[in-house]
């Protein structure tokens, strides 16, 4: 039974560039919420999807955005990229309302 | 500010030691979670607390959600060098399904 898995592992991109992060949940899973953890911070919250919509929103700007399909399968967009955009993002898979989250390696974006 | 504070930020001690993670917060939360993550992995989930006063043993690991739910302990007894890592405290608010993460302690056993 595969866990989270998301893709690319690492990426390195420019200032302005726009980015797309994918994310596979956990076998049986339907939601996936996203994270990002800049270095020695704990995960901040930016969006969950469920049923293809988005259910609840953090605190980040509209340049970050996300899609979740039929599959369950998500991605995470990010436009205008800054160098603060630089982290580890998290997708983390649950089921139902179940807060119980099964977090994939991440993606480590460095925006030079 | 942060919503769930962590302390102590860092700890290093040697193998054998006893040792107790704090995390505390102003507000109610209807669960909360512990997780441990390693570097270059995502967090792991170790326990979910709910009541009031709950205690859950995992072996050597005891977490306590505080009666009033609004903080919450891990306390490790007999460290290993396989304990080494961040530990997160993440609280959920109401019905809401996101988790709000302290900042973490970072933990080093040391042979």
């Amino acid at each position: 039974d595969a866990g989270v898995t998301q893709s690319p592992t690492h990426l390195i991109k420019t200032r302005g560039q726009q980015v797309t992060l994918r994310c596979s949940p956990k076998s049986g899973h339907d939601t996936v919420s996203w994270y990002q953890q800049a270095l020695g911070q704990g995960p901040q919250f930016i969006f969950q999807y469920y049923e293809e919509e988005e259910r609840q929103r953090g605190n980040f700007p509209d340049r970050f955005s996300g899609h979740q399909f039929p599959n369950y399968s998500s991605e995470l967009n990010v436009n205008a990229l800054l160098l603060g955009d630089s982290a580890l993002y998290l997708c983390a898979s649950s089921f139902g309302h179940n807060t119980e989250a099964f977090f994939g390696q991440g993606t480590r974006l460095t925006v030079v | 500010t942060q919503l769930l504070e962590q302390s102590p930020q860092f700890l290093s001690i040697q193998e054998g030691e006893n040792l107790t993670v704090y995390c505390n917060s102003s507000s109610v939360f209807s669960s909360l979670q512990w997780y441990r993550q390693e570097p270059g992995e995502g967090p792991v989930l170790l326990v979910t607390v709910v009541t009031g006063g709950e205690v859950k043993k995992l072996k050597r690991l005891t977490f306590q959600f505080g009666d009033a739910r609004k903080d919450s302990s891990l306390h490790i007894t007999a460290a290993q060098p396989g304990d080494t890592g961040l530990y997160l405290c993440a609280g959920v608010l109401g019905s809401q399904g996101n988790l709000i993460f302290g900042k973490g302690t970072k933990l080093s056993v040391k042979p």
